[in-house]
């Protein structure tokens, strides 16, 4: 059975730094590209940033860009993202989910259930 | 980017009600459509990718149609279980968007 279970998430001041983290078993890990996606309270979903399975392509939400950093362990199994500079609009929930990419679809199959990152003073 | 437009953004509807969403896309996205599903307080869940593929495991009443621009996902009879909120994605050119959502409610 695929798990993610995502985990660091916590109240941080805006300007601040965290990291959050993605344990994954279940699945080839090694094998999979990953993705980040968050949710804002009472809002929709926004893809973040993703990673491919070597770790030699990344990808980012310009919302995001320069500020965090998604990397990968493929020996732990897990998956990170440094959240750095943060803003009070940076508050949300951040899922972790596994990326499915073939020459005919691409898409997001299994989710973690979320970490709550609160940016506020 | 490519802007997802869900529309109704609710709706009301009674068990065994046969309900239909869309999803335009501001610029073609051929079939690279996703159809997530998402319960108050728990992780999206995949039901539909490539525009009509069922994921393994979603029943059959959910079926997804479209191509392009223009997109719906189908549940044909309504069960407790389906009130939930319902989000497109695209998926043809970064950055990956969604759409808003449309949150399905008990009449």
């Amino acid at each position: 059975e695929v798990q993610l279970v995502e985990s660091g998430g916590g109240l941080v001041k805006p300007g601040g730094s965290l990291r959050v983290s993605c344990a994954a078993s279940g699945f080839s890990f090694s094998g999979s590209s990953m993705n980040w996606v968050r949710q804002a309270p009472g809002k929709g979903l926004e893809w973040v940033s993703s990673i491919s399975y070597t770790g030699s392509y990344i990808d980012y939400a310009d919302s995001v860009k320069g500020r965090f950093t998604i990397s990968r362990d493929n020996a732990k199994n897990s998956l990170y993202l440094e959240m750095n500079s943060l803003r009070a609009e940076d508050t949300a929930v951040y899922y972790c989910a596994t990326d499915r990419h073939s020459s005919s679809s691409h898409y997001f199959d299994h989710w973690g259930q979320g970490t709550l990152v609160t940016v506020s003073s | 980017d490519i802007q997802m437009t869900q529309s109704p953004s609710s709706l009301s509807a009674s068990v065994g009600d046969r309900v239909t969403i869309t999803c335009r896309a501001s610029q073609t996205i051929s079939s690279y459509l996703s159809w997530y599903q998402q319960r108050p307080g728990k992780a999206p869940k995949l039901l539909i990718y490539a525009a009509s593929t069922l994921q393994s495991g979603v029943p059959s009443r959910f079926s997804g149609t479209g191509s392009g621009t223009d997109f719906t996902l189908t549940i044909s009879g309504l069960q407790p279980e389906d009130y939930a909120t319902y989000s497109c994605q695209q998926s043809y050119t970064s950055p990956w968007t969604f759409g808003q959502g449309t949150k399905v409610e008990i009449k």
